[in-house]
């Protein structure tokens, strides 16, 4: 059975930092890209990052670009967002998904439960 | 990049079907085919319910179907069940190699 479990989200302050892991297990964790969606208490969901099969290439929304970084061991099916300078405004419930497809053409097919990341002083 | 244009909620009787749209521009929703619709109900992660704009994953009912003209995209849900109550987001590849997500519609089951 297909299971990603994300961990890693904790209370931070304003300007701090926090490293999500999310672990995979039940498909060939290498062959597939690797995105983060968050989605803010009450509200919509909204993409954040993709990573290639092979880590090689990553793409990110412009609310996060230079403050965040995605990346994977492969060796250890496991995918990572390293979060810097966070903001009140990226508090939200982080989830990793699988995508089947290109990593930016591709569909989110399977999703953890996801991790809370309060950011507030 | 701004999120793609939803209505907030939508309602149905059973029975019946709804169609929820999903605006954007030609610089992502009216410029690929590349638009996808997730389901969530409270408490829970999204699922994928079409993607590529009319396809159907393994598993998901056929009372699910997509469509796109112009730079609208639409979701359609026939035979509405009580379970299909819940928040739907249709999303699209933009070109600016990123993905954009729409705001969000509540479907409620009258």
């Amino acid at each position: 059975e297909m299971q990603l479990l994300e961990s890693g989200g904790a209370l931070v302050q304003p300007g701090g930092s926090l490293r999500l892991s999310c672990t995979a297990s039940g498909f060939t964790f290498s062959s597939y890209a690797m995105s983060w969606v968050r989605q803010a208490p009450g509200k919509g969901l909204e993409w954040v990052s993709v990573v290639t099969g092979s880590g090689g290439s990553t793409y990110y929304a412009d609310s996060v670009k230079g403050r965040f970084t995605i990346s994977r061991d492969n060796s250890k099916n496991t995918l990572f967002l390293q979060m810097n300078s966070l903001r009140v405004e990226d508090t939200a419930i982080y989830y990793c998904a699988k995508v089947v497809g290109a990593p930016l053409f591709g569909y989110l097919q399977h999703w953890g439960q996801g991790t809370l990341v309060p950011v507030s002083s | 990049q701004s999120a793609l244009t939803q209505p907030a909620s939508v309602s149905g009787s059973p029975g019946h079907s709804i169609t929820i749209s999903c605006t954007g521009t030609n610089s992502d929703v009216g410029g690929y085919n590349y638009v996808s619709w997730y389901q969530q109900h409270p408490g829970k992660a999204p699922k994928v319910m079409i993607y590529d704009v009319t396809n159907r994953p393994s598993g998901v009912s056929n009372r699910f179907s997509g469509s796109k003209s112009g730079n609208t995209a639409s979701l359609t849900i026939s035979g509405l069940q009580a379970e299909d109550e819940a928040d739907y987001y249709c999303t699209s590849y933009t070109n600016s190699y990123t993905v954009v997500f729409g705001g969000g519609t509540k479907l409620t089951v009258l």
